[in-house]
């Protein structure tokens, strides 16, 4: 496929579980980003992936939450003793170049829901 | 205060109405983006832009660099436009790529 693609869709975890969220931008796309998007609200920026390098990780909300790129393309977000109110849709973006210019594309996210 | 902040939260109108959505931002910018989100959808980017104003089909997008605020406009708006409309904005980086600061979306109802 053409876009970018996550999995899973959706993941339900009970408290305290570990989970690891999945990301396959756009062959080619040097920049990745994670967001989170509580219901009803906007995305909120979680981290920032140039190639292999983790430039910004100022969005993750705590140490409980991590994210890798290990080889530059696929990019893993593991959250660790999950809590109620990490539940959200975690999103994935990346974009051709590293520029502020250039356009972000989506993922269809992957719900997370936490019991 | 929300960085970026859209206005209204919530907007029903009949088919064919014209929509116009606002979106102020605080912050310097490099780059407005307007973005579509379907419920239990992925989010599509429908605009980019740093000045002027852009049109595709029916959606035309205004940015007002000096007063910091953006519009979307639909024209002869469907039902098939129904759909939570979000204001996103990249900061000036210095030549770094910087993740989108978002608004909280604007939940935009055509009716038939």
């Amino acid at each position: 496929g053409a876009g970018v693609s996550q999995s899973p869709r959706y993941k339900v975890a009970k408290r305290g579980q570990d989970v690891a969220l999945r990301c396959d931008p756009i062959s080619g796309h040097v920049s990745l980003f994670w967001y989170q998007q509580a219901l009803g609200q906007g995305p909120e920026f979680l981290t920032y992936f140039q190639n292999e390098a983790q430039l910004d990780k100022s969005g993750l909300p705590s140490d409980r939450f991590f994210a890798e790129r290990p080889e530059g393309s696929v990019s893993t977000l593991k959250i660790q003793r999950t809590q109620q109110e990490d539940s959200a849709v975690y999103l994935c973006a990346s974009s051709l170049v590293g520029t502020e210019f250039n356009e972000q594309f989506f993922g269809p996210g992957t719900r997370l829901t936490v019991l | 205060k929300n960085e970026v902040e859209q206005s209204p939260q919530n907007l029903t109108a009949q088919e064919g109405e014209f929509i116009t959505i606002n979106c102020s931002y605080s912050v310097g910018i490099s780059a407005l983006h307007w973005l579509q989100q379907h419920p239990g959808g992925g989010i599509v980017s429908l605009f980019m832009l740093s000045s002027g104003k852009k049109k595709h089909g029916r959606l035309i997008a205004t940015i007002n660099i000096q007063e910091k605020h953006s519009s979307l406009h639909i024209t002869a708006s469907h039902p098939r436009d129904s759909a939570v409309y979000i204001c996103a904005a990249t900061r000036r980086a210095g030549g770094g790529a910087d993740g989108l600061t978002f608004g909280k979306g604007t939940h935009l109802i055509i009716q038939p």
